[in-house]
């Protein structure tokens, strides 16, 4: 049972243009919502989260929606640089976090020059 | 401030082996959580270590078995290991004390079964 669904399985952009990730959510229960990069050979890397309490989180270029009613959340990347191309992970956590992180399957992004 | 360490990052094995993967937690945080990576996949929850005694755990086969020690390293300990069983090893650590429980991963460990 996938508990986090992501869209899509990649994607390509123009360096400039930007970059919008998709995830849904199954637990009602979940209470912290991260998003992970993470470049080929190294472990993921903590990107921006969200709670339940606030519908969108902003840290510099990088953006996070957030629809309870809907069990959905999404990443948008603006002015996308060839630096952002990796693989990007949603995920979901109980106990604000404190739990295990159940993740989607990834989502490659390719920012062209 | 050194981040999350794992050791080692490269490993091969042959069917049927044990393996020890080691994890280093961030300085200031208690606990540690470990997750298995395949190819192409999301990472997936083995289980979670605080106060050296094991909080969570994942649908993994008790093949799969941990220890955290009172400075709060860990280790993943993988018996009869299968084909399947290679994969990424990541270690994630947090604390508890802040409230504040983002879990931050090391490089992992690559295991390779032959």
């Amino acid at each position: 049972q996938q508990q986090v669904k992501q869209s899509p399985q990649s994607l390509i952009v123009q360096k400039g243009g930007i970059s919008i990730i998709n995830c849904a959510y199954e637990n009602t229960a979940f209470d912290y919502f991260p998003w992970y990069q993470q470049f080929p050979g190294k472990g993921p890397a903590l990107l921006i989260a969200i709670r339940p309490d606030v519908s969108e989180k902003k840290e510099g270029r990088f953006t996070i929606s957030f629809n309870k009613s809907a069990k959905q959340f999404s990443l948008h990347i603006m002015d996308s640089q060839p630096g952002d191309s990796a693989t990007y992970f949603c995920a979901a956590s109980n106990q604000g976090g404190s739990e295990k992180l159940v993740f989607g399957k990834g989502m490659k992004l390719t920012v062209n020059p | 401030d050194a981040g999350v360490t794992q050791s080692p990052t490269h490993l091969i094995k042959t069917r049927g082996q044990q393996v020890t993967l080691r994890c280093s937690p961030k300085s200031g945080h208690d606990t540690v959580s470990w997750y298995q990576q395949a190819l192409g996949q999301g990472p997936q929850f083995i289980f979670q270590y605080y106060e050296e005694e094991e909080r969570q755990r994942g649908n993994f086969p008790d093949r799969f078995s941990g220890h955290q020690f009172p400075n709060y390293s860990s280790e993943l300990n993988v018996n009869a290991l299968l084909l399947g069983d290679s994969a990424l090893y990541l270690c994630a650590s947090s604390g508890s004390t802040s409230g504040n429980y983002e879990q931050f991963f090391g490089p992992g460990t690559r295991l390779t079964v032959l």
